[in-house]
């Protein structure tokens, strides 16, 4: 299976800051990842897809990049509302996921 | 809206079966794929496994002596049975749509299920 290395586990950020997080996968993946957003008590949230595709109705604040194993979810002018945990998913093989990445504000 | 909603015990004994059930409201579960997915203390997640709008399935290799997943199109409901649990099975499990059969756009709210005597 592919393996999907996610860091940091965590980050501590200022309001309007801007944050990356990053997933490293074990082998190639063609840009088949996805990013999610996952509130305390709340299910996931479908953020970006095919590596930089933003899905309908998530702010533009979000966005996603990277090609080959390296991929990252960059959050601009980081809001209070931003405060959650955020995985990435590979779909190049069957879907595995990253540890996830909380994020909270300074 | 697509909405879904996991229902099932909250506790099984190991050496039981799990099952749950994913209500689908708002969309066909004759359309698309449909996914089980569950996320153990600690945070890690892992795909357990889908059925496809044709009743098709496909599982984790990992499970996959274990996992079954079905469906009733008349109630637009798909299940999740997963056999000879054991306390490593313990987990939040959510149910999700899935987007070109790639990732997950639309996830239930998730229900917790503790492997337990």
């Amino acid at each position: 299976d592919i393996r999907m290395t996610q860091s940091p586990a965590s980050l501590s950020a200022s309001l309007g800051e801007t944050v990356n997080i990053e997933c490293l996968a074990s082998e190639d993946i063609y840009s088949d990842l996805a990013w999610y957003q996952q509130k305390p008590g709340k299910s996931p949230q479908l953020l970006i897809y095919n590596a930089n595709s933003l899905q309908n109705g998530v702010p533009s604040r979000f966005s996603g990049s990277g090609s080959g194993t390296q991929y990252s979810l960059k959050i601009n002018s980081l809001q209070s509302e931003d405060v959650a945990t955020y995985f990435c998913q590979q779909y190049n093989n069957y879907p595995t996921f990253g540890s996830g990445t909380k994020l909270e504000i300074k | 809206e697509v909405q879904l909603q996991e229902s099932g015990p909250g506790l099984v004994k190991p050496s039981q079966s799990l099952s749950l059930t994913c209500s689908v409201t708002g969309y066909s579960i004759t359309s698309n794929y449909w996914g089980w997915i569950r996320k153990f203390p600690g945070n890690k997640m892992e795909w357990m496994g889908y059925i496809s709008y044709s009743g098709s399935t496909s599982y984790n290799p990992s499970l996959k002596s274990r996992i079954s997943i079905t469906r009733d199109t008349s109630k637009n409901q798909f299940f999740l049975q997963l056999n000879s649990v054991t306390t490593e099975d313990t987990a939040t499990y959510y149910c999700a749509r899935y987007l070109l059969l790639q990732c997950l756009d639309y996830w239930g709210q998730g229900v917790m299920v503790t492997v337990s005597s």
